[in-house]
């Protein structure tokens, strides 16, 4: 069974650090990585996509993608109030475009 | 690009009503849509992949007749939630892509509440 872990936190940063968001996956056949951020009442909104091995810088986010390890993470710099949300890291492309997510990690960044 | 809109937002009914959610792709053609359901505090549960001109596939433990889908066009998928008890209240989100390997766009979800 394909499956993708996260620690369910919460995870509390003050404001102004990095927070980082782990997550580890069981396909090898995935090809696709995405980042989500859910707002609670909300749908999940995409922060970052990433493919290959490395990081990916998008503003504040980062994403890093190890594929030998089977392990993806968010980093998030200079982290807001606005930031305090559940992340939700998704793999695909390892058999047809379902995605399979994780249960997510919620953060709080504190003021 | 990649907008999803979906339609109602919210829906407040009583048991036994079946109610309709549609799921729009606006800007993109979306040969797949997928339907989740969100109870609350809970991760995304996906319930069926919805396919244009044919059958939906359900997921293991979701009820085909209960929830019926339809994938009538390239940018049209509906979700019947048929009889709905409360139990069946939930937050339903669809969402589409448009390449196999590119990410899934999400509707902004419609919240059911059966009375």
């Amino acid at each position: 069974q394909k499956e993708v872990e996260q620690n369910s936190g919460p995870l509390s940063v003050p404001e102004g650090a990095i927070a980082s968001l782990n997550c580890t996956y069981s396909d090898r056949g995935s090809q696709s990585f995405f980042w989500y951020r859910q707002y609670s009442g909300k749908s999940p909104e995409l922060i970052m996509s990433i493919y290959s091995n490395g990081d990916k810088e998008d503003g504040r986010f980062t994403a890093q993608l190890n594929k030998a390890s089977q392990y993806v993470s968010l980093l998030i710099r200079d982290s807001q109030p606005s930031d305090s949300a559940t992340y939700l890291c998704a793999g695909g492309g390892g058999g047809g475009n379902k995605l399979t997510f994780g249960t997510g990690t919620q953060l709080k960044v504190e003021l | 690009g990649a907008v999803v809109s979906q339609h109602p937002s919210w829906v407040i009914c009583k048991s036994g009503t079946s109610v309709k959610i549609e799921c729009r792709s606006l800007d993109f053609q979306a040969t797949t849509m997928f339907w989740y359901r969100q109870f609350p505090k809970q991760s995304l549960m996906l319930m069926a992949t919805s396919n244009e001109g044919s059958k939906a596939t359900y997921e293991q433990g979701v009820e085909k007749d209960k929830f019926l889908i339809n994938h009538a066009s390239l940018t049209l998928s509906t979700l019947t939630v048929t009889s709905a008890h409360p139990e069946d209240s939930s937050f339903y989100i669809c969402s589409a892509g448009i390449e196999v390997l590119e990410p899934q766009h999400f509707g902004d979800g419609t919240r059911l509440s059966i009375l």
